[in-house]
C-alpha cells in the first residue's frame, strides 16, 4: 500500500505560522505531482495546493493564495506547507495527496495521507 | 474557476438498493473527474477516476458514466461498508475543485 505520513499540525495562534510535512517514498516525491487538501470540522474536501512531480509548476486554492507555499525536498522525500498569517478558517484536517506519476497520461488524485490536524486559535 | 456540484446532499438507503449520485460541472471537463469515499473519521479513498474507471481493487459494484459536465456515480447493490459520504473532484483544470459531497447513511 501506497504510504504518506503528515506531521507538524497543532495548536497556532492566529496570525502565526506552521509547517506541515509530508513523508512519502522517493518514487512519489520525484515522480507524482503532490496535493495538500483540507477539510474543516463537519465540512467537505477543499483543494489547497500542487506541486508538480519536478516542482516547476506550483498552484494554489485562492483561500490561501499569498499565505501558504507548497515545496519538496525530493533528497528528503518530503512534501511541504508552509502557512504563515493563519486565520481560524484555516482549522482543518490537513491531507496530503499524490497523482498519478507524470507519465501517466490521466494525473488524478489515486492516494492519500491519514492526514494532521491544525488548530488556530487564541 | 470550475464549480462543482453534486445531487442529493444526503441520501437515505437500504442494503442491497441500487443508488445514483449525481456530479454537475460548471464548464466541460471532458472525463476529467474522479470520485472519492470518505467514512468518518478516516481519509479519503480513490474510487473512480476518468469518470467511469475504477481504481485498483474497487469492487464491481461501483460505476461512474458521463462525460463533458454531467457525471454519475452508482453502487449497484448498496453494501452495509459503503455508507459513506461521496466527493467527486474535477481534475481538468486547477484549481482542482471538489462537490460538495453526498453522504449516504441508512
Amino acid at each position: 500500500q501506497v504510504q504518506m505520513v503528515e506531521s507538524g499540525g497543532g495548536v497556532v495562534q492566529p496570525g502565526g505560522s506552521l509547517r506541515l510535512s509530508c513523508a512519502a517514498s522517493e518514487f512519489i516525491v520525484s515522480r507524482c505531482g503532490m496535493h495538500w487538501v483540507r477539510q474543516a470540522p463537519g465540512k467537505g474536501l477543499e483543494w489547497v495546493a500542487f506541486i508538480r512531480y519536478d516542482g516547476n509548476s506550483k498552484y494554489y486554492g485562492d483561500s490561501v493564495k499569498g499565505r501558504f507555499t507548497i515545496s519538496k525536498d525530493t533528497s528528503k522525500k518530503t512534501l511541504y506547507l508552509q502557512m504563515s498569517s493563519l486565520r481560524p478558517e484555516d482549522t482543518a484536517i490537513y491531507y496530503c495527496a499524490k497523482d498519478t506519476p507524470f507519465f501517466d497520461p490521466q494525473g488524478n488524485i489515486d492516494s492519500w495521507g491519514q492526514g494532521t490536524l491544525v488548530t488556530v486559535s487564541s | 474557476d470550475i464549480q462543482m456540484t453534486q445531487s442529493p446532499s444526503s441520501l437515505s438507503a437500504s442494503v442491497g438498493d441500487r443508488v445514483t449520485i449525481t456530479c454537475r460541472a460548471s464548464q466541460g471537463i471532458s472525463t476529467y473527474l474522479s470520485w472519492f469515499q470518505q467514512k468518518p473519521g478516516k481519509a479519503p479513498k480513490s474510487l473512480i477516476y476518468a469518470a467511469s474507471t475504477l481504481q485498483s481493487g474497487v469492487p464491481s459494484r461501483f460505476s461512474g458514466s458521463g462525460s463533458g459536465t454531467d457525471f454519475t456515480l452508482t453502487i449497484s447493490s448498496l453494501q452495509p461498508e459503503d455508507f459513506a459520504t461521496y466527493y467527486c473532484q474535477q481534475y481538468n483544470a486547477y484549481p482542482r475543485t471538489f462537490g460538495p459531497g453526498t453522504k449516504v447513511d441508512i
